[in-house]
């Protein structure tokens, strides 16, 4: 497989239930994202890692766990969540601190998990 | 703060007909702008990125967009579009070094509907 890949693309859980989302990449990238996207917002950043350390959490409230296992590997844990959770949640890695600045910034994104709330 | 507005929430064209999608941006440096496509059920595809030099970049599927500084804006066109064209498009603005991509800030989208 090549590019991000994110599983499951859907997802329906209840206020009381523990999921994981899964992304994992292909590229050598050495940085990992989890975006939040909601109708009509724009996207929000919620995780970074980079070189498998967190380096950004933007004050995403505690029901939302990530883990990076290692440079390929990221997850969501979810836990008690509310309805307004209800998203598309898109993963996205980059290759960061390299001296060839033309890919620096530069956002690969898996094709989401639709999760829904009930 | 840096911010993209993009002004246009929906578009419809026709088939064939020419394509202008507009980002006007706010940086207090030189910025490094980009363009990316979202098709339905699928996660963000980057169609072309402004780093430096030439202000008239190309892209992928025949897309373009320039650059002006004077007018804080990085609109994308395209002469001809196709029905495989419908999507949502977002465009962002970054600090443009390494280490950085997570301060990216994406506009809200344009949704673009093509009629045959």
């Amino acid at each position: 497989e090549t590019g991000v890949t994110q599983t499951p693309r859907h997802l329906v859980m209840g206020m009381t239930n523990k999921k994981s989302l899964k992304c994992e990449q292909h590229l050598g990238h050495n940085a990992m994202y989890w975006y939040k996207q909601s109708a009509k917002k724009p996207l929000e950043l919620m995780f970074v890692y980079s070189l498998e350390e967190r380096v950004e959490n933007n004050s995403v409230p505690s029901r939302f766990s990530p883990e990076c296992p290692n440079s390929s590997h990221l997850f969501l844990h979810l836990h008690t969540l509310q309805p307004e959770d209800s998203a598309l949640y898109l993963c996205a890695s980059s290759h960061e601190w390299d001296t060839d600045l033309a890919g620096a910034n530069v956002l690969t994104f898996g094709a989401g998990s639709r999760l829904t709330v009930l | 703060a840096q911010s993209v507005t993009q002004p246009d929430i929906h578009i419809t064209v026709s088939e064939g007909a020419s394509l202008e999608l507009r980002c006007n941006y706010s940086y207090g440096a030189t910025p490094y702008l980009f363009w990316y496509v979202q098709s339905p059920g699928q996660g963000l595809q980057l169609l072309l990125k402004y780093f430096s030099g030439d202000t008239l970049v190309q892209g992928i599927k025949g897309f373009e967009a320039e650059f002006k500084r004077s007018q804080s804006s990085f609109n994308l066109r395209k002469p001809s579009v196709h029905w495989s064209d419908a999507a949502e498009y977002f465009c962002a603005v970054g600090a443009g070094r390494a280490g950085t991509a997570s301060k990216l800030t994406f506009g809200t989208g344009t949704r673009l509907q093509v009629t045959l």
